[in-house]
């Protein structure tokens, strides 16, 4: 199993650009995750999804999109970039809502 | 609302040292379950352990251990024998699913000098 894969691991924004970071499990988990670590800091939640379908706000989602079409993607889309989403950006999964989430590598975001 | 607290910011010990990281965790849940992750320099998140509040026997893994008491709403961490390789950041935090959509804090800074 690969786990949970990102891409890409890195990219440079230039302001009011759009991009989609790609998250992918293989373990069949309901649940997936996005989040983001600013330098120094701890992990916020952006959105969540409980399937295929479902998603969910989690503290941060101002200036993100999600969807769910299926159990394996979760793609984070970004639709005007600005210098404050300038993160780390994880994408995590887990089989329930109480479950271990399993991280992927992270996705290095600098918007210029 | 849940809140977990890691009050030490950051700890910096001398190898072979044993280091204890605090976790107090505020819930009005009955039943819950609480993790600890590890993240390195190299910035990946590593899964530690999970654990349910029912279950307040020790966990003991090589040198980590781990101390809940529900009574005090802590689950401390301990490294026995400290090596420059625990050198990271460690986070506590109750899942984030479901109704909870709980973020992590900003961990505990872990140092650990040759």
């Amino acid at each position: 199993n690969a786990g949970v894969t990102q891409t890409p691991k890195f990219r440079i924004l230039k302001i009011g650009q759009s991009m989609t970071l790609q998250c992918t499990q293989d373990m069949n988990h309901n649940y997936m995750y996005w989040y983001r670590q600013d330098p120094g800091m701890g992990l916020k939640l952006i959105y969540y999804s409980v399937g295929a379908g479902i998603t969910d706000k989690g503290e941060v989602p101002n200036g993100y999109n999600v969807s769910r079409s299926t159990t394996e993607d979760f793609p984070l889309r970004l639709e005007l970039a600005a210098p404050s989403q300038t993160s780390v950006y994880f994408c995590a999964s887990s089989y329930s809502s109480q479950g271990t989430q399993y991280f992927g590598p992270g996705t290095r975001l600098l918007v210029l | 609302a849940q809140k977990v607290t890691q009050a030490q910011t950051e700890i910096s010990v001398v190898e072979k040292e044993d280091v204890t990281l605090d976790c107090v965790y505020e819930t009005r849940d009955t039943t819950y379950y609480l993790f600890w992750y590890k993240q390195p320099p190299s910035g990946e998140l590593v899964f530690l352990i999970r654990r349910n509040s029912f279950d307040e026997q020790n966990e003991i893994s090589g040198r980590y251990s781990w101390n809940f008491q529900k009574s005090t709403s802590s689950f401390n961490f301990t490294i026995t024998a400290s090596q420059v390789v625990d050198s990271a950041v460690y986070f506590c935090a109750p899942p984030s699913g479901g109704y909870q959509k709980v973020t992590f804090g900003i961990g505990t800074k872990l140092q650990v000098i040759p």
